[in-house]
Order: C-alpha cells, then structure tokens, then sequence
C-alpha cells in the first residue's frame, strides 16, 4: 500500500471549515483513499473513500488531484464534536482490505 | 444501524492470567479483524479473518490466537499475559469486495497488573 503523509497536528475555529491535507505521491491507481478518525480511545471511525473523482456524504467532502497524488478532506461546518485524530490512508481495491494506520493527523477544533 | 459489538468494555487481569475477548460483527459482514492499541500509539493490526478462515496476519503475538465461528462473531484467546499487553484491543468488520470500508467497535480496554 502507498505512503501517506499528513501534517502531526492541525487547529480550526469552530464553524469554520477544516481542510486536511494527504500526500500518497506513489499511490497505484488501483488505490483508493480512505478517510477515517478516531475520537479519544473510541474506535476509529469511517469517514469517506475515493479513487478519483470527488466525493461529498453527510460527515464530509473528499478532493483528489487529477494526478491522484495529494486529497484534501474538508469537514465543512467544523463542530467541537470533530475534535480528533484523523488518518489517511492508500489501500487496494480488491479482496479483505486490513487498515495500517500511519502517524495520522491530530485536529482540534476550537472555541 | 447495528455496529460492530465488543465485550467485555473493560478487562482487568494480572500477569500470566489468560483473557478472551469478543466481537460481533455487523450482520452480513463476512470479514474480521483486530487491531491492538497501545497507550499514545496508532492502532496496529493484529489478524483477520474471512469467512472463519485466517485471512491475514500481523503483529500477533504467538501468546495470542483468534478465530471466527460459524456465525461469524470472532474471539481473541490471550494466554501468558504481560503487562505490555495493556491495550485497547479493537474489532472491526466488513464485507468483502465492493470496496467496503470496514466498520470499528468500540473496543476492549485490557489492563493488565
């Protein structure tokens, strides 16, 4: 599975939008990108996937260069509730896909 | 929506004791895993199961074993305990194919003493 790299650490004032950003400059185009988090020792939670195009659900939007090497994951509305550890990460299309969670990205939403 | 299950929340038990966890996954999931965190640490992945066969294996101790039942729910058998197995031990489940993100529980807090 390709690299990713995320920033350690990232502030946003409630309400305004959060955007993280992921580097997997090698990822394979048969890599999709996943988006998760994790709340204080809570499990990590899904939040999104895409291979190429853009993809928008109810917790967040997903961007992806055309050239597939950077995303930007943006919460739109940033609540305190999204304070969290939130991780990128490039995994194969086909079969049962385990997650190797990298360093990941701490935001803190604040007041 | 259902969720993936784990029980017990909270484990305590002391050096050398034996513990079992357990998960259930969401229904219609047909793949299991667990991820072992360790206190400041991302969760790392420990095996898999599809299927009730092996799938995948990680950094599993050979202390531990795993399996996965005809229903589908999974147990992870720890034996010879030590304190470095103090962890927050994390299930998750998904079903194969179609790019089916997986689906964490809550997890099993395990405090070793």
């Amino acid at each position: 599975d390709a690299k990713t790299t995320q920033p350690t650490s990232m502030d946003c004032a409630e309400g305004r939008a959060a955007n993280l950003p992921c580097n997997h400059s090698t990822i394979s185009g048969n890599e999709y990108v996943y988006w998760y988090r994790q709340i204080h020792s809570q499990g990590p939670q899904y939040i999104i996937h895409g291979l190429k195009n853009n993809e928008t659900n109810e917790m967040a939007s997903l961007i992806i260069t055309e050239d597939r090497k950077s995303s930007t994951l943006i919460l739109p509305h940033a609540t305190l509730r999204d304070t969290a550890v939130y991780y990128c990460i490039a995994l194969l299309i086909q079969g049962a896909q385990k997650l190797v969670f990298g360093q990941g990205t701490r935001l803190t939403i604040n007041p | 929506a259902a969720g993936v299950i784990q029980s017990p929340r909270h484990l305590i038990k002391e050096k050398r004791e034996t513990a079992t966890l357990k998960c259930y996954p969401i229904p219609r999931h047909d793949t299991v895993y667990w991820y072992q965190q360790g206190p400041g640490q991302d969760p790392q992945f420990l095996i898999s199961f599809y299927e009730k066969m092996q799938s995948d294996k990680g950094s599993i101790p050979d202390r531990f074993s795993a399996q996965q039942f005809s229903d589908y729910h999974s147990e992870l058998n720890m034996s010879s305990l030590e304190l470095g197995d103090s962890a927050l031990y994390f299930c998750a489940s998904s079903l194969r194919g179609n790019n089916s993100p997986l689906h964490f529980g809550n997890g099993t807090r395990l405090t070793v003493t």
